[in-house]
């Protein structure tokens, strides 16, 4: 079956650093969805990647999707304590449902 | 965007009872879709409710276990059938946001259930 994996599982960083989170899919994927989840909360979605190679900015969060449609990265510049939660991705195979991937934990130490 | 409320918020249960889960949103929506999180994991579907048909469910998950109901456009009902500790979960219903070329979602607030 279809399996979405992130890494890592877990990140602590320090206020002000950069922080990213891969996700790979084993299957080619039409499309790939990036969800925030605060403590406490709901995922909220942010952001959804189609073309291959994909890059997209969201003030100091930058997403990518890979050439081959089966990876994603999340990229955040200068993190702020605003930042913590965990960062879900999500992928699709055509017409089928999302299929969340395993999560990253993000701690921003002040 | 969808607004979505879920209730209860929060429940406490004993084994061998049910919870049903309310789920409303302010609009009329096609898809609407349950999942459970379990403490520190990620999401996984249960199931996808249509209204006018049966719901579909996932691998894992059973209709016996997992009855759902679909009345309407704006409501659904996911139960939790002779709980047992393994399904103290998060409960999430969703729904599609057809403003994106796949299947954007958005979650409700969840419903956090300890079953003792």
């Amino acid at each position: 079956g279809q399996q979405v994996m992130q890494i890592p599982q877990y990140q602590h960083v320090q206020e002000g650093e950069d922080f990213t989170t891969y996700c790979n899919s084993s299957t080619t994927l039409s499309n790939i969805q990036w969800y925030k989840q605060r403590p406490g909360g709901h995922p909220v979605f942010l952001i959804q990647l189609v073309k291959s190679g994909e890059v997209k900015k969201q003030k100091r969060l930058t997403f990518q999707f890979g050439e081959a449609k089966k990876n994603s990265s999340l990229h955040i510049t200068a993190t702020q304590t605003t930042d913590v939660g965990t960062y879900f991705c999500a992928g699709q195979t055509g017409a089928n449902n999302l299929f969340f991937g395993t999560g990253t934990r993000l701690t921003v130490i002040p | 965007s969808a607004v979505i409320s879920q209730k209860p918020s929060r429940d406490i249960c004993q084994r061998g009872t049910s919870l049903t889960i309310q789920c409303q949103v302010d609009s009329q929506v096609t898809m609407m879709f349950w999942y459970r999180q379990q403490p520190g994991q990620s999401l996984t579907l249960i199931a996808t409710a249509n209204q006018g048909s049966e719901a579909t469910y996932e691998s894992g998950f059973v209709i016996d276990k997992f009855p759902i109901s679909r009345p309407n456009l704006t409501f659904s009902t996911l139960t939790v059938s002779n709980m047992s500790p393994e399904d103290s979960s998060i409960y999430l219903c969703s729904v599609e946001n057809l403003a994106g070329v796949g299947e954007t979602q958005y979650f409700g607030p969840g419903t956090r259930l300890l079953v003792l």
